[in-house]
Parts: structure tokens; sequence; C-alpha cells
């Protein structure tokens, strides 16, 4: 089954404990990104990947990092989290960048404490 | 920072009724994106338009993208309890800014039996 795969879905933790929330396709496919999401904003973009080993900043990429070693695997990095970065992520991945849908993960729902 | 604006932010109707969702910007994207969220969920894609003036149909649910690639709408006719849900729709720039996608903030649809 084509999906797309965050762990964990569900993370309580306190301010400045490093994490990784990964995310992995089984599609092939080239494009992947992460998004946040909080009441009002919609999501908003943090990170994304057009291939392995090239990433770029969406609109909210403060506070944060990923990686692209391999094209199946986008993980995000939060190197010191802080209760601001508590939120709802999505991982999603597309054939390629261009006009091409997203698969959405199901989402992981981090609270920093 | 590409901008969309989305509205209204909750739309409560009745079964039977029609609505209109908008997403507004004074950018100009080369596709536009509408996806729905069912809660725990992420993002399902409805539909992606790419050329000005297009319009989509699936169901009853019908998409419009703006001449100037600036706006867009979704018009439900007949709403349906099935048709409760969080309503987003998400630009893709192009240009410089290939790869970023931007959402906007969504529409929350209830509709009542």
């Amino acid at each position: 089954e084509a999906q797309v795969t965050q762990n964990p879905r569900y993370l309580i933790t306190v301010t400045g404990k490093k994490l990784t929330v990964t995310c992995s396709q089984n599609m092939n496919h080239e494009y992947m990104s992460w998004y946040r999401q909080d009441p009002g904003l919609g999501l908003r973009q943090i990170y994304y990947s057009m291939n392995v080993e090239v990433t770029d900043k969406g609109d909210v990429p403060e506070g944060y990092k990923v990686s692209r070693k391999e094209k199946r695997n986008f993980p995000l990095i939060l190197e010191s989290p802080s209760p601001n970065q508590t939120s709802l992520y999505f991982c999603a991945s597309s054939p390629s960048n261009y006009n091409q849908p997203q698969h959405f993960g199901d989402g992981t729902r981090l609270s920093i404490l | 920072t590409q901008l969309l604006e989305q509205s209204p932010q909750f739309l409560s109707i009745q079964e039977g009724e029609n609505l209109t969702v908008y997403c507004n910007s004074s950018s100009v994207f080369s596709s536009l994106q509408w996806y729905r969220q069912e809660p725990g969920e992420g993002p399902v894609l409805l539909v992606t338009v790419v050329t000005g003036g297009e319009v989509k149909k699936l169901k009853r649910l019908t998409f419009q993208f703006g001449d100037a690639r600036k706006d867009s709408s979704l018009h439900i006719t007949a709403a349906q309890p099935g048709d409760t849900g969080l309503y987003l729709c998400a630009g893709e720039a192009g240009g410089t800014s290939y790869g970023k996608l931007t959402f906007g903030q969504g529409t929350i649809l209830t509709v009542h039996p």
C-alpha cells in the first residue's frame, strides 16, 4: 500500500530535549516536505526537499533541521525544542514538486512542556 | 512570503444548501490545489487547477481558478453531512520559489442533517 509513515504519532516531551520525527514514503517520490498545523493558521511549510541531498527552507524553518540522505526518508529534527513548537506536524511526498498532489502522513502531535 | 487568504473560516449550514469557499491572494500561483482533511488524518487532495480560468467538477463540487491565477473558489451544491470537514487551498508559487507550497488558513464546514 502506498503511504507516508510518520513516527511517533504522539509525543510529550520537555523543553531542550532533542527529538526526531521520522518520515518514510514507499512511493519512490522525489519531493518531500514538512508542515506544521496550528489553529487558525492552516498548514505552514517548514522545510522541503526536491531530491536526495537537496533541502530548502519553507516559511517557518526556525528551530528545525532536516536531512535527505536517501530518497525514502526525510526526518525532522528539533535540536532544542521549545513550547512554541507544540503543534501538529505533517510530512508529505509527491512524485515531483511541480503541480503534483501531495500525499500526507497521518500527522504527529508534539507537546513541548 | 506569499499569502493565501481563505474565507470563510467557519461555515455551518443545513443539508441541501449550497456554499462557496474562497481563496484569494495578491500573488500569482502556477497551480492551486484543494484538499479536504478529516480529524486525525492528513489532508487528501481533491483537485489541482493549473490554467487561468479553469473549471473542474467533481460530482457536486466545482472548482475554479481565476483568470489571473491569483484566486480560486470551491462551490458545493446541495451539501450533505458527509461533506463535513476542513477544506484547505494550497498554492504552488513556481519561479524562484519552486517547490514552496502555501496553504490558506482553512474552512471548517459543518453540514447539519
